[in-house]
């Protein structure tokens, strides 16, 4: 079956730090990639996605690329933010009929001003 | 738009209670997922649905029952609450012919004594 794995957190860091949160995934076919945030008390939202090999997503800052040879989509931002502090998520979905998301266990940031 | 819905927001609940947590999309989706959030562990699905009238089994089913007689709404029914049920519960939706990325409601934080 399908798996997601990332980062163990909490993951701490300063104001305008490098972030890396490394996730690699299983999939039987040719999944669509995505980061999720969730920030406290609300539900996650999409951050950003790639649906083939080699796409690279981006918003807000954050950016991953689809590595179909080493099966990764690892999260990178240039210098984070006070506000990025948040649960992220990396996830895949497959079609087939039921798209059914399957999620890593998250991985905590931090950020200290 | 709404989104996804979910209520309610938070609910105490005795052992041997039951309920039913509502969630509710006006997108038009024909996916829908219930997910339960425990700390550290990510996200576990329970059941979904790929259109009115057909659901399916997750992986943690079991204490659980859903229902999809509309698009629009995917309910989760709670019999004979135990405290492994303690959780937070996310409802999502996908569309699936657009695009597969999830949207999801702001939970429901379930506590069961």
């Amino acid at each position: 079956g399908n798996s997601v794995t990332q980062m163990e957190g909490p993951v701490t860091l300063s104001e305008e730090a490098f972030l890396t949160i490394n996730c690699t995934y299983t999939a039987t076919g040719y999944p669509s990639l995505f980061w999720y945030v969730q920030y406290p008390g609300e539900g996650l939202q999409l951050l950003l996605k790639a649906t083939k090999a080699d796409d690279k997503g981006s918003n807000k800052g954050f950016e991953a690329t689809y590595r179909k040879e080493t099966t990764s989509f690892h999260l990178e931002k240039g210098s984070v933010q006070v506000s990025d502090s948040a649960v992220y998520f990396c996830a895949l979905s497959e079609g087939g009929g039921s798209y059914i998301p399957t999620f890593g266990r998250g991985t905590s940031l931090i950020v200290h001003p | 738009n709404a989104g996804v819905t979910q209520t309610p927001k938070f609910r105490i609940l005795k052992i041997g209670q039951s309920m039913t947590l509502q969630c509710t999309q006006d997108m038009n989706h024909n996916y829908m997922y219930w997910y339960r959030q425990d700390p550290g562990m990510g996200l576990k699905l329970i059941y979904y649905s790929v259109g009115a009238g057909i659901t399916d089994k997750g992986e943690v089913p079991n204490g659980y029952n859903v229902s999809r007689s509309t698009t629009e709404d995917f309910p989760l029914r709670l019999e004979l609450a135990a405290p492994s049920q303690t959780s937070v519960y996310f409802c999502a939706s996908i569309s699936g012919t657009v695009n597969t990325e999830a949207f999801f409601g702001q939970g429901t934080r379930l506590t069961v004594v």
